[in-house]
């Protein structure tokens, strides 16, 4: 068993459409990261969270520490939003340490 | 300005070659790591420098060596490459080496080994 994992692995959409993506981990943490892969192949940062909830424009991460979850929403889905979500999280042991969930390909067609 | 930077974004070499890829930052930061993300698009982390000081160094082939000249570079060097090096090779940076701190990718450098 995978110490992070994602799902759906895969999810198309059409636009408009509300998404989630899902991410639980099995190891200790005090923090996790939600990163977004571009088609290009860039990474970037989308949040850094360590409870409750954070917003940025149409997206939304939530995290629940006791129960191990945290959910990627995205209000509105947009064509643009097409890419990989991946969920990170920190080892206690070595905080800057990040495991890596597989990823989730999200496209979402006009 | 780009934040972390790459050279090569693309690195064509033969079986048995030594080649290096070259990460740095601009942000100013101390820490700096380099990843490997296979064919599955899985990333794994290789090295992470602390103010040019070694502190993470997950079982990576001894072919692989990591030089941080200052701490706002980390290049990584390889010996005597195999097929199964080819991925994308990924430099990140972030203030310092805490959980809660985001960290910054580079555009990554995709190696190919014929």
């Amino acid at each position: 068993k995978n110490e992070v994992e994602q799902s759906p692995q895969n999810l198309t959409a059409q636009e408009g459409e509300f998404i989630t993506i899902n991410c639980s981990y099995s190891v200790g943490i005090s923090a996790l990261h939600w990163l977004q892969q571009h088609p290009g192949g860039g990474i970037v940062s989308l949040f850094m969270l360590s409870s409750g909830k954070k917003k940025h424009g149409r997206l939304i991460a939530t995290i629940n520490i006791q129960e191990k979850h945290s959910s990627l929403h995205i209000t509105a889905s947009h064509p643009r939003d097409s890419a990989v979500y991946i969920c990170a999280v920190p080892q206690e042991t070595s905080g800057s340490r990040l495991t890596f969930g597989e990823g989730t390909q999200l496209t979402v067609n006009p | 300005d780009t934040a972390v930077s790459q050279t090569p974004k693309y690195l064509v070499t033969q079986m048995g070659n030594d080649k290096s890829i070259k990460c740095e930052q601009n942000l100013g930061h101390d820490t700096m790591y380099w990843y490997k993300q296979d064919s599955k698009k899985f990333l794994k982390i290789m090295f992470s420098y602390n103010n040019k000081e070694l502190i993470i160094n997950e079982t990576v082939p001894n072919r692989f060596s990591p030089k941080s000249p200052d701490k706002a570079h980390l290049n990584l060097h390889i010996n005597s490459l195999e097929l199964g090096d080819s991925a994308v090779y990924f430099c990140a940076s972030s203030q310092d080496y805490l959980a809660y701190n985001e960290q910054f990718f580079g555009p990554g450098t995709r190696l190919t080994v014929l």
